[in-house]
C-alpha cells in the first residue's frame, strides 16, 4: 500500500525567510503532485514531476523529485503573506495498473507572517 | 465551462436521510475522480470513471456509498441512510485522459445531523 507522509505538518515563518517541505512516499511512483488549498477552496495544482531530478519552479516556489529516495521537497524562498495555505503533495502509484489514484500526504500549513 | 463545478456547495441531513452529489467536469475530459476530505482522514480517493464506466470503486467506503456518470460527462455520488461519519467534504476531478493531471472543483461540504 503506497503510504505519503508531509512534514511538517505546521509551519510558521516570517516574510523573507526561506523554508523546505518534504514528502516521503513508500514505493516507485509515475509521478507526483503539489498542490496548494485556501480555506474554504478547493485544490490547485502547482507542479506536476515526472522523472528522477525533475525541478520546476513558479514565482517563489520550486519543487523537485528524487525517486531513488522516493522523496520530493516543496522549496519556498523569501516568503510573502500570499503563499499562506496548506500545501499537499499526492503521489500516483504504477502497480497494478493503478495510474489515477492519487494517494495525499497530510498537508503541510504554512503561516507566513509579516 | 472553466473549471470542474459541484452542487450544492453545503448540504447539511438529517441521519438517515439520502443525499445525491452532483459534478459537472471540465469539457472533454474522459476521466472523473471523487475524493473526500475530513479532518480525521485526509484526502482520500473514492472512485474513478473512464468515461461512464467506474473500473475502480475500491474506495466507496460501503455499499451505502454509489455513484454513476452519465453521457461521459456529468457524475452524482449518491449516499443512502446517510451516518453522521459521512460528515466532510467531497471533492470532485477531472482530467483529460487517465493518468493526466487532475483538476479538482469546489466541493460540497456535506454535515449530517
Amino acid at each position: 500500500e503506497l503510504k505519503v507522509e508531509q512534514n511538517p505538518l505546521f509551519l510558521s515563518m516570517q516574510e523573507g525567510k526561506n523554508y523546505t517541505i518534504y514528502c516521503n512516499y513508500s514505493t516507485t511512483s509515475d509521478r507526483l503532485y503539489w498542490y496548494r488549498q485556501d480555506p474554504g477552496k478547493s485544490l490547485e495544482s502547482l507542479f506536476v514531476l515526472l522523472s528522477n531530478g525533475a525541478v520546476k519552479q513558479e514565482g517563489r516556489l520550486m519543487a523537485s523529485l528524487d525517486t531513488k529516495a522516493r522523496l520530493s521537497t516543496l522549496h519556498i524562498t523569501a516568503a510573502v503573506h500570499d503563499l499562506s495555505a496548506t500545501y499537499f503533495c499526492a503521489v500516483v502509484g504504477n502497480s497494478g495498473g493503478s495510474n489515477y489514484k492519487l494517494t495525499f500526504g497530510k498537508g503541510t500549513l504554512l503561516t507566513v507572517n509579516p | 465551462g472553466a473549471g470542474v463545478s459541484q452542487s450544492p456547495s453545503n448540504k447539511v441531513t438529517e441521519k438517515g436521510k439520502d443525499v445525491e452529489l452532483r459534478c459537472d467536469p471540465i469539457s472533454g475530459h474522459t476521466a472523473l475522480y471523487w475524493y473526500r476530505q475530513s479532518l480525521g482522514q485526509g484526502l482520500e480517493f473514492l472512485i474513478y470513471f473512464q468515461g461512464n464506466s467506474a473500473p475502480d470503486k475500491s474506495g466507496l467506503p460501503s455499499d451505502r456509498f454509489s455513484a454513476e456518470r452519465t453521457g461521459g460527462s456529468v457524475s452524482t455520488l449518491t449516499i443512502q441512510r446517510t451516518q453522521q461519519e459521512d460528515s466532510a467534504v467531497y471533492l470532485c476531478a477531472s482530467s483529460v485522459s487517465s493518468g493526466g493531471t487532475q483538476y479538482f472543483g469546489p466541493g460540497t461540504r456535506l454535515t449530517v445531523l
